[in-house]
């Protein structure tokens, strides 16, 4: 069955730190990968995405990601963290069966910027 | 505004009442899913339309959950008998017809936060 491990349930870092939350995958073909944000009691929005070509992918707000096949990874990266990126981040697999797509999501880690 | 809508934003309710919420996709969007998500937890599929059929329903849509989406456009869906475990958000995503230009993204709504008392 496809799932999705995000290892770390809190992750805290200083602004202006480096950020790198993980995330692996159980999937038989080549997936598409996300990785979204939620802040607190709202919908989640779309910071990037793969499914194909280059490895490191570029998102919005800095982030970037890498799909590691061979590790069955896709970390996503931040060179330096901003008190605005706290928030919930959930990593999911897009998952194909018959006729029917859908996302399964990760268990989220949420992230703490100290000052 | 063009993205996906929801309403309400939040319901209390007390248990043993029936609740329903509703979802507006964006207008091109041809699938639509609802996920219910408690706190600490990642999103959990519950349904998926196409148009306007059902095509796939999770083990977690209890017989007193029900979705509809009549003319494939707006979705509700409906909880009776509320417990206090339906307590949670649920959220609704769309995304777009076919798969060549089509990676893959929902879009999601803010949610719709539910109470039970």
């Amino acid at each position: 069955a496809q799932s999705v491990t995000q290892p770390d349930i809190h992750i805290t870092v200083s602004e202006g730190a480096s950020l790198e939350l993980r995330c692996n995958y159980s999937y038989g073909a080549t997936p598409y990968l996300f990785w979204y944000v939620q802040s607190p009691g709202q919908g989640l929005q779309l910071l990037l995405k793969y499914f194909s070509g280059d490895t490191l992918v570029q998102g919005i707000k800095g982030f970037e990601a890498e799909f590691k096949r061979s590790q069955s990874s896709f970390n996503l990266r931040k060179p330096s963290v901003h008190w605005s990126d706290a928030a919930e981040y959930f990593c999911a697999v897009g998952r194909f069966m018959d006729s029917s797509y859908k996302l399964i999501f990760g268990s989220g880690t949420r992230l703490l910027v100290r000052p | 505004d063009t993205g996906v809508s929801q309403d309400p934003r939040h319901k209390i309710t007390k248990r043993g009442q029936n609740v329903t919420f509703r979802c507006d996709p964006i207008s091109e969007h041809n699938r639509l899913y609802w996920y219910r998500q408690t706190l600490g937890q990642g999103p959990e599929f519950l349904t998926y339309f196409q148009n306007e059929a059902q095509l796939e329903k999770s083990r977690l849509l209890s017989d007193r959950f029900s979705a509809e989406r009549p003319k494939g456009s707006f979705s509700t869906l409906e909880i009776q008998r509320t417990e206090q475990g339906d307590s949670a958000m649920y959220l609704c995503a769309s995304s777009l017809p076919g798969w060549q230009d089509n990676t893959g993204e929902l879009f999601f709504g803010e949610g719709s936060r539910l109470t039970v008392l």
